[in-house]
Protein backbone atom coordinates (compact mmCIF):
# COMPACT_ATOMS: atom_id res chain seq x y z
CA UNK A 1 0.00 0.00 0.00
CA UNK A 2 1.49 3.76 -0.88
CA UNK A 3 2.11 5.46 2.33
CA UNK A 4 4.51 6.04 5.35
CA UNK A 5 5.56 2.79 7.03
CA UNK A 6 7.46 2.36 10.33
CA UNK A 7 9.25 -0.66 11.59
CA UNK A 8 9.07 -2.26 14.32
CA UNK A 9 6.09 -0.79 16.14
CA UNK A 10 7.27 -1.64 19.66
CA UNK A 11 10.71 -2.06 20.76
CA UNK A 12 12.19 -3.20 24.35
CA UNK A 13 16.05 -3.07 23.73
CA UNK A 14 18.61 -2.72 27.11
CA UNK A 15 21.02 0.10 27.53
CA UNK A 16 23.94 0.64 25.70
CA UNK A 17 22.91 -1.50 22.73
CA UNK A 18 22.34 -0.22 19.20
CA UNK A 19 19.24 0.45 17.87
CA UNK A 20 17.73 1.01 14.32
CA UNK A 21 14.34 1.89 13.85
CA UNK A 22 13.21 2.32 9.99
CA UNK A 23 10.57 4.75 8.32
CA UNK A 24 9.87 4.37 4.40
CA UNK A 25 7.76 6.00 2.24
CA UNK A 26 6.44 5.00 -1.27
CA UNK A 27 5.60 8.65 -2.61
CA UNK A 28 9.18 10.06 -3.37
CA UNK A 29 8.76 12.83 -0.98
CA UNK A 30 11.81 14.46 -1.41
CA UNK A 31 11.80 15.81 2.57
CA UNK A 32 11.91 13.20 5.47
CA UNK A 33 11.77 14.18 9.19
CA UNK A 34 12.28 12.00 12.49
CA UNK A 35 10.23 12.87 15.40
CA UNK A 36 10.26 11.85 19.63
CA UNK A 37 6.76 12.51 21.20
CA UNK A 38 6.91 12.71 25.26
CA UNK A 39 4.95 13.68 27.42
CA UNK A 40 5.03 18.03 28.15
CA UNK A 41 7.54 18.42 25.41
CA UNK A 42 5.13 17.47 21.98
CA UNK A 43 6.76 16.79 19.26
CA UNK A 44 10.41 17.78 18.84
CA UNK A 45 12.25 16.68 15.57
CA UNK A 46 15.27 14.88 15.75
CA UNK A 47 16.76 14.70 12.35
CA UNK A 48 15.35 15.56 8.64
CA UNK A 49 16.79 15.25 5.38
CA UNK A 50 16.12 16.77 2.41
CA UNK A 51 16.89 14.72 -0.26
CA UNK A 52 18.98 11.62 -0.68
CA UNK A 53 22.69 11.73 0.83
CA UNK A 54 21.34 15.02 2.74
CA UNK A 55 20.45 14.98 6.34
CA UNK A 56 20.66 17.63 9.03
CA UNK A 57 19.96 18.12 12.25
CA UNK A 58 16.93 19.12 14.34
CA UNK A 59 16.14 20.17 17.49
CA UNK A 60 16.83 16.71 19.80
CA UNK A 61 19.81 15.24 17.70
CA UNK A 62 22.26 13.87 20.41
CA UNK A 63 22.53 10.29 20.52
CA UNK A 64 21.13 9.90 17.18
CA UNK A 65 22.01 8.71 13.52
CA UNK A 66 20.73 9.04 10.31
CA UNK A 67 21.58 7.97 6.65
CA UNK A 68 19.21 8.61 3.61
CA UNK A 69 21.24 6.33 0.84
CA UNK A 70 17.72 6.30 -0.95
CA UNK A 71 14.96 8.33 -1.42
CA UNK A 72 12.59 6.42 -0.09
CA UNK A 73 14.25 5.33 3.28
CA UNK A 74 15.44 7.21 6.28
CA UNK A 75 16.59 5.04 8.74
CA UNK A 76 16.79 6.38 12.37
CA UNK A 77 19.93 5.32 14.66
CA UNK A 78 20.56 4.96 18.38
CA UNK A 79 24.04 4.05 18.97
CA UNK A 80 24.30 3.48 22.49
CA UNK A 81 20.53 3.53 23.77
CA UNK A 82 20.21 5.45 27.23
CA UNK A 83 16.64 5.37 29.13
CA UNK A 84 15.74 9.26 28.04
CA UNK A 85 15.45 7.79 24.95
CA UNK A 86 12.50 6.15 26.09
CA UNK A 87 9.71 7.51 24.24
CA UNK A 88 7.62 6.90 20.79
CA UNK A 89 9.62 7.93 17.55
CA UNK A 90 7.63 9.19 14.31
CA UNK A 91 8.43 9.61 11.25
CA UNK A 92 6.94 11.87 8.54
CA UNK A 93 7.35 12.96 4.54
CA UNK A 94 6.23 16.01 3.22
CA UNK A 95 3.14 16.10 1.40
CA UNK A 96 3.03 19.74 0.01
CA UNK A 97 0.92 20.81 2.01
CA UNK A 98 1.84 19.92 5.63
CA UNK A 99 3.36 16.29 6.33
CA UNK A 100 1.94 12.50 6.13
CA UNK A 101 3.19 10.79 9.48
CA UNK A 102 3.98 6.69 10.09
CA UNK A 103 2.28 5.34 13.01
CA UNK A 104 5.19 5.52 15.09
CA UNK A 105 7.65 3.29 17.29
CA UNK A 106 7.09 2.91 21.08
CA UNK A 107 10.67 2.58 21.81
CA UNK A 108 11.63 1.71 25.66
CA UNK A 109 15.24 1.55 26.83
CA UNK A 110 15.79 -0.54 30.08
CA UNK B 1 12.16 29.72 23.10
CA UNK B 2 8.40 27.94 22.05
CA UNK B 3 7.81 29.99 18.51
CA UNK B 4 4.08 27.81 18.75
CA UNK B 5 2.34 27.81 22.17
CA UNK B 6 -0.44 25.62 23.36
CA UNK B 7 -0.60 26.75 26.47
CA UNK B 8 -3.60 24.50 28.03
CA UNK B 9 -2.55 21.10 28.08
CA UNK B 10 -5.68 19.34 28.50
CA UNK B 11 -9.66 20.79 27.43
CA UNK B 12 -13.08 18.52 28.58
CA UNK B 13 -15.92 19.70 26.66
CA UNK B 14 -19.32 18.63 27.00
CA UNK B 15 -20.65 16.24 23.76
CA UNK B 16 -21.82 18.59 21.65
CA UNK B 17 -21.11 21.83 22.29
CA UNK B 18 -18.18 23.75 21.00
CA UNK B 19 -14.70 22.80 21.30
CA UNK B 20 -12.04 25.55 21.04
CA UNK B 21 -8.71 25.13 20.94
CA UNK B 22 -6.18 28.00 20.76
CA UNK B 23 -2.44 28.16 19.87
CA UNK B 24 -0.04 31.21 19.91
CA UNK B 25 3.09 32.13 17.99
CA UNK B 26 5.93 34.40 18.44
CA UNK B 27 6.76 34.38 14.36
CA UNK B 28 5.49 37.06 12.58
CA UNK B 29 6.93 35.52 9.32
CA UNK B 30 4.64 32.42 9.68
CA UNK B 31 2.05 32.66 7.02
CA UNK B 32 1.12 28.70 6.58
CA UNK B 33 -0.44 26.95 9.77
CA UNK B 34 -1.96 23.68 10.61
CA UNK B 35 -3.70 21.65 12.61
CA UNK B 36 -2.88 18.11 13.41
CA UNK B 37 -4.77 15.06 15.56
CA UNK B 38 -3.39 12.17 16.77
CA UNK B 39 -5.47 9.58 18.41
CA UNK B 40 -3.68 6.89 20.78
CA UNK B 41 -0.92 4.37 19.18
CA UNK B 42 -1.82 6.59 15.80
CA UNK B 43 0.67 9.13 13.90
CA UNK B 44 -0.56 12.29 13.47
CA UNK B 45 -3.35 12.63 10.87
CA UNK B 46 -3.36 15.97 9.23
CA UNK B 47 -6.87 18.12 10.24
CA UNK B 48 -7.10 21.41 8.75
CA UNK B 49 -4.78 24.32 8.10
CA UNK B 50 -4.97 28.42 7.05
CA UNK B 51 -2.65 30.70 5.12
CA UNK B 52 -1.75 34.05 6.19
CA UNK B 53 -4.03 35.95 4.08
CA UNK B 54 -7.23 34.23 4.99
CA UNK B 55 -8.47 34.62 8.45
CA UNK B 56 -11.00 31.61 8.64
CA UNK B 57 -10.76 28.42 6.85
CA UNK B 58 -13.96 25.73 7.60
CA UNK B 59 -14.20 22.25 6.67
CA UNK B 60 -17.29 20.40 8.35
CA UNK B 61 -17.55 20.64 11.88
CA UNK B 62 -13.71 22.38 12.17
CA UNK B 63 -13.10 26.34 11.62
CA UNK B 64 -10.01 27.60 12.04
CA UNK B 65 -9.52 31.36 12.54
CA UNK B 66 -6.37 33.41 12.66
CA UNK B 67 -5.26 36.57 13.85
CA UNK B 68 -2.24 37.74 12.58
CA UNK B 69 -2.32 40.57 14.62
CA UNK B 70 -2.31 38.77 18.04
CA UNK B 71 -0.20 35.92 16.77
CA UNK B 72 -2.78 34.14 17.64
CA UNK B 73 -5.28 30.85 16.11
CA UNK B 74 -7.99 29.12 17.61
CA UNK B 75 -9.50 25.68 16.10
CA UNK B 76 -13.56 25.29 16.66
CA UNK B 77 -15.08 22.09 16.56
CA UNK B 78 -18.87 22.39 16.44
CA UNK B 79 -20.79 19.97 17.52
CA UNK B 80 -18.27 18.00 19.43
CA UNK B 81 -18.16 14.12 19.01
CA UNK B 82 -17.08 11.48 20.97
CA UNK B 83 -14.73 10.86 18.28
CA UNK B 84 -13.04 14.42 18.66
CA UNK B 85 -11.16 12.88 21.80
CA UNK B 86 -7.51 13.10 20.73
CA UNK B 87 -4.43 15.33 21.15
CA UNK B 88 -4.24 18.52 18.67
CA UNK B 89 -1.20 19.95 18.07
CA UNK B 90 -0.98 23.32 16.00
CA UNK B 91 1.87 24.15 13.33
CA UNK B 92 2.86 26.42 11.70
CA UNK B 93 5.37 27.03 8.79
CA UNK B 94 7.98 29.64 8.01
CA UNK B 95 8.24 30.61 3.93
CA UNK B 96 11.92 31.45 4.84
CA UNK B 97 12.97 28.31 6.04
CA UNK B 98 14.05 26.13 2.86
CA UNK B 99 14.39 22.91 4.32
CA UNK B 100 10.11 22.48 4.40
CA UNK B 101 10.02 22.29 8.44
CA UNK B 102 6.84 22.38 10.30
CA UNK B 103 7.25 24.09 13.65
CA UNK B 104 4.61 21.98 16.55
CA UNK B 105 3.55 23.40 19.53
CA UNK B 106 3.15 20.60 22.72
CA UNK B 107 -0.31 19.76 22.13
CA UNK B 108 -3.71 20.06 23.80
CA UNK B 109 -5.41 16.96 24.75
CA UNK B 110 -9.28 17.30 24.14
CA UNK B 111 -11.55 14.56 25.93
CA UNK B 112 -15.82 14.94 24.92
CA UNK B 113 -17.32 14.09 27.87
CA UNK B 114 -20.53 12.03 27.12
Amino acid sequence: DAGITQSPRYKITETGRQVTLMCHQTWSHSYMFWYRQDLGHGLRLIYYSAAADITDKGEVPDGYVVSRSKTENFPLTLESATRSQTSVYFCASNSGGGYTFGSGTRLTVV
Amino acid sequence: DQQVKQNSPSLSVQEGRISILNCDYTNSMFDYFLWYKKYPAEGPTFLISISSIKDKNEDGRFTVFLNKSAKHLSLHIVPSQPGDSAVYFCAASDPLNRDDKIIFGKGTRLHILP
